[in-house]
Formats: C-alpha cells, sequence, structure tokens
C-alpha cells in the first residue's frame, strides 16, 4: 500500500540538541516536502527537493537542514538554532516535479516538543 | 504579507444544510488552486482543485468556485455531514513556480452538528 511515512509521530528533544525526523515515500514521486505547522495557523515550506541530491530553502529554512540522497526518503534536522521548533512537522511529495496540476500528498506528521 | 487568507476561523453547519468555505489570494500569478481536509494530529488530505482556466470543478458533494476578478474561491459542501467536521486549508500555486511551492491559507475549521 503506498503512501508518506514519517516517524516518529511524537518526539521530544532537548534544548541544545539537533534531532532528525523521518520522512519516507513508496510513491515514486520524484518532489517531497517539508513544512511546519503551528497552533491556529497554516503551513509554511521550509526546504523542498524535486531530484535527488538537490533541494531549495523554502519561506522558513532557518535553523533547518535536509538531504535527499534517495528518491524515497527526505530527512529534515532541526538544528539548536532553531530558536522555536516545536510545532507540527508535515512532509509532502508529488508525482512529477515541474508539472504544476499535481496534488501534494501528505504524510500524518511528526509533533515536536522541547523538553 | 499572506498572499492566501481564509478569513473565518471556524464555521458551524447543521448536518444536511450547505458548508461555504471561503478563500481570498492576493498574488495575481497564482494559476491552480487547492482544499485540503485536516484532522488533527494527520496530514492533510488533498480535496479538490481547479485550474485558473475553469470557474467550477465538482467532485461529489464538494464544488470549488474560482473567482478570478475578485481573486476569490470557495469551497461548497453540500448536504455537509458530522465527518466533515474538521479543519480546511485553502491552498495556491502558480505555473511557473518549476517547484510547485504551495502557499497555504491559514485553515478554517468546520464544525458540522447532528
Amino acid at each position: 500500500d503506498g503512501g508518506i511515512t514519517q516517524s516518529p509521530k511524537y518526539l521530544f528533544r532537548k534544548e541544545g540538541q539537533n534531532v532528525t525526523l523521518s520522512c519516507e515515500q513508496n510513491l515514486n514521486h520524484d518532489a517531497m516536502y517539508w513544512y511546519r505547522q503551528d497552533p491556529g495557523q497554516g503551513l509554511r515550506l521550509i526546504y523542498y527537493s524535486q531530484i535527488v541530491n538537490d533541494f531549495q530553502k523554502g519561506d522558513i529554512a532557518e535553523g533547518y537542514s535536509v538531504s535527499r540522497e534517495k528518491k524515497e526518503s527526505f530527512p529534515l534536522t532541526v538544528t539548536s538554532a532553531q530558536k522555536n521548533p516545536t510545532a507540527f512537522y508535515l512532509c509532502a511529495s508529488r508525482p512529477h516535479s515541474g508539472r504544476t496540476n499535481q496534488p501534494q500528498h501528505f504524510g500524518d506528521g511528526t509533533r515536536l516538543s522541547i523538553l | 504579507d499572506q498572499q492566501v487568507k481564509q478569513n473565518s476561523p471556524s464555521l458551524s453547519v447543521q448536518e444536511g444544510r450547505i458548508s461555504i468555505l471561503n478563500c481570498d489570494y492576493t498574488n495575481s500569478m497564482f494559476d491552480y488552486f487547492l482544499w485540503y481536509k485536516k484532522y488533527p494530529a494527520e496530514g492533510p488530505t488533498f480535496l479538490i482543485s481547479i485550474s485558473s482556466i475553469k470557474d467550477k470543478n465538482e467532485d461529489g458533494r464538494f464544488t470549488v468556485f474560482l473567482n478570478k476578478s475578485a481573486k476569490h474561491l470557495s469551497l461548497h459542501i453540500v448536504p455537509s455531514q458530522p465527518g466533515d467536521s474538521a479543519v480546511y486549508f485553502c491552498a495556491a500555486t502558480s505555473s511557473d513556480n518549476a517547484g510547485n511551492m504551495l502557499t497555504f491559507g491559514g485553515g478554517t475549521r468546520l464544525m458540522v452538528k447532528p
């Protein structure tokens, strides 16, 4: 059954630590995205990748890093430089990069909390 | 500068009636619009989309209307069901946006009362 898997569902981090959120998809999608959602707000783009070994900053990339070594995987690292990391993080993917009329599909998210 | 706005944070509707969710945008380059539905602690689920070459798109109980001159779109759900209770996000993108980056509104919480 194809889909986007984000793990873990809940994650706790001590201040000053880096933490990596996993995102895996078996949909053979080219493009992948990371968003952040804060309470009562919409989704804001952190990073995106259209092909393997290439990624671009979104609107709020500061304090985050990503890699795209495999088509299926797009992990997000929340570094200690991110001043307010507590949020709900959503990963998405899309079938064909460059074609507009294809919706993004989302995983079920990871909620990150600071201890 | 919010390019996509959903001015109603919440909406309450009786079961069986019509739900109308609204969305306004400011960027005239947007030419593809989407609606997503989100339950708590889950990812958004794609509902319906519309291209700027159309003014209406229908899928079962869901219809999206686009008014390009007013830069306004709306999602109609009829008849509304209790299972429709969720947060609805509208999103927009442009065809010259090679990364298909979506710009989201802040969401509207729909509550359908039995």
